[in-house]
Formats: structure tokens, C-alpha cells, sequence
């Protein structure tokens, strides 16, 4: 089974700064029709999972430009140009490579404010 | 509005049986393929299940050993997860969500974008 890692962790944040979480898999995401199956899902306190990006880099309707995704292959990047309080919560990558028959999520990016 | 709500959470005993069942509302839901994860007490999201739009192609995780069986009713606009042999291990919080769209026999993927409240499901003697 392909296995994903993050790093880091855990994520103090200053508002208005920048922060990035990078996550990792054990296998390459990218499918021969030139998208990387590596969507970003963010959990707030007490909330379902809501979808932040698809596709590596494609960000859902209704998400906030400050939010990007980037990355190709085993090695992608969640970056928040500029945090704000509302962005606390836990982020997760998660694999939706649908040739493998199976999917995973991260062991999760708890972010919280300083 | 495009919905998904879940149901059929309880408290179980160990090795008894389950089935949850997520009721999807203001969308084509046999256009699109469905999935099902859980997350454990303070514990990171896990996924479960996921079942093409017509039941012909289903996945799961392999940590499940076979015990777990998802199905749907596409007249009736639902998902379901069976669940049998549970142990404590499989105490969690089970939220279904949305994934691949078919329409027209072309596949889209735009994530899994929408997701219920989920149902928690209590395994304990």
C-alpha cells in the first residue's frame, strides 16, 4: 500500500505569516493522464473534513486564494500565504491514486496559532 | 442544497455487527463514485471504503481483513457500509463523502468534496 508521510507535525502560526506542510508518498501520485491524484483536506475543531485541493494544486470551489498546492510525483507542498486565525485546525494530504485500489490519508498537520 | 448525512451509528458489543447508511440529497447520485472513512477518538482520518457509481468496482482498505462490505442504492440515493466482527478498534466517528463523477461515460475528479456529519459507532462491552 502506498504510505504518506507529513512533516511537519505540528504547526505554530503567526497570523498574517506564511506556513507550508509538506507531505511525501511512498510511490509516484502521477497517472499517465498527467495528474498527480494528491488532494489536501483540512479537519477544524470538532468539524468533517472539507476539501482545500485536488489534483495537486487545483484549489475547491469556494476556497480562499490564499490557500495553494504544488508538488509532482512523491513530493508535494500545502502553502497558506497568510495564516489567519480561521485556518486552525488539522490538514491532511491523501492519496486518491484510483489505479492502486486504494487510498490514504497523511497522519495529519495540526496548526494552531501562537 | 447537496447533502450527505450518515446514520446507523451505535453503541456495539465486541464481534457483534453494524450497518451505517448515508443518505445523499441535491445531487446525481449515480453520477458520482462514494467513499467511506473513519476517525478514531483523537486519532487522524482513516480511509475505509469506496464504491464506483454502479457497485461493479470496490475498494478497501486493507486493514479491514474482509469484514467490512459497502454497498449502495442508487434508487434510494444511498450509501451503505456493513460492518461485521467489530472489535474496539473499529470505534470511530464514519463520515461518507463524495468522489469521482461519471457523466457521459467521461470520468472528472474534483475531490472529495462534500462529506457527512458523521455517524460514531461505539464498540464496548
Amino acid at each position: 500500500d502506498i504510505v504518506m508521510t507529513q512533516s511537519p507535525l505540528s504547526l505554530p502560526v503567526t497570523p498574517g505569516e506564511p506556513a507550508s506542510i509538506s507531505c511525501r508518498s511512498s510511490q509516484s501520485l502521477l497517472h499517465n493522464n498527467g495528474y498527480n491524484y494528491l488532494d489536501w483536506y483540512l479537519q477544524k475543531p470538532g468539524q468533517s473534513p472539507q476539501l482545500l485541493i485536488y489534483l495537486g494544486s487545483n484549489r475547491a470551489s469556494g476556497v480562499p486564494d490564499r490557500f495553494s498546492g504544488s508538488g509532482s510525483g512523491t513530493d508535494f507542498t500545502l502553502k497558506i500565504s497568510r495564516v489567519e486565525a480561521e485556518d486552525v485546525g488539522v490538514y491532511y494530504c491523501m492519496q486518491t491514486l484510483h489505479t492502486v485500489r486504494h487510498f490514504t490519508f497523511g497522519p495529519g498537520t495540526k496548526v494552531e496559532i501562537k | 442544497q447537496v447533502q450527505l448525512v450518515e446514520s446507523g451509528g451505535a453503541l456495539v458489543k465486541p464481534g457483534g455487527s453494524l450497518r451505517l447508511s448515508c443518505a445523499a440529497s441535491g445531487f446525481t447520485f449515480s453520477d458520482y463514485y462514494m467513499t467511506w472513512i473513519r476517525q478514531a477518538p483523537g486519532k487522524g482520518l482513516e480511509w475505509v471504503s469506496y464504491i464506483s457509481t454502479g457497485g461493479d468496482r470496490i475498494y478497501y482498505a486493507s486493514s479491514l481483513k474482509g469484514r467490512f462490505t459497502v454497498s449502495r442504492d442508487n434508487a434510494k440515493k444511498s450509501l451503505y457500509l456493513q460492518m461485521s466482527s467489530l472489535s474496539p478498534e473499529d470505534t470511530a466517528v464514519y463520515y461518507c463523502g463524495r468522489g469521482l463523477r461519471v457523466t457521459s461515460g467521461l470520468y472528472y475528479y474534483d475531490g472529495m468534496d462534500v462529506w457527512g456529519p458523521g455517524t460514531t459507532v461505539t464498540v464496548s462491552s
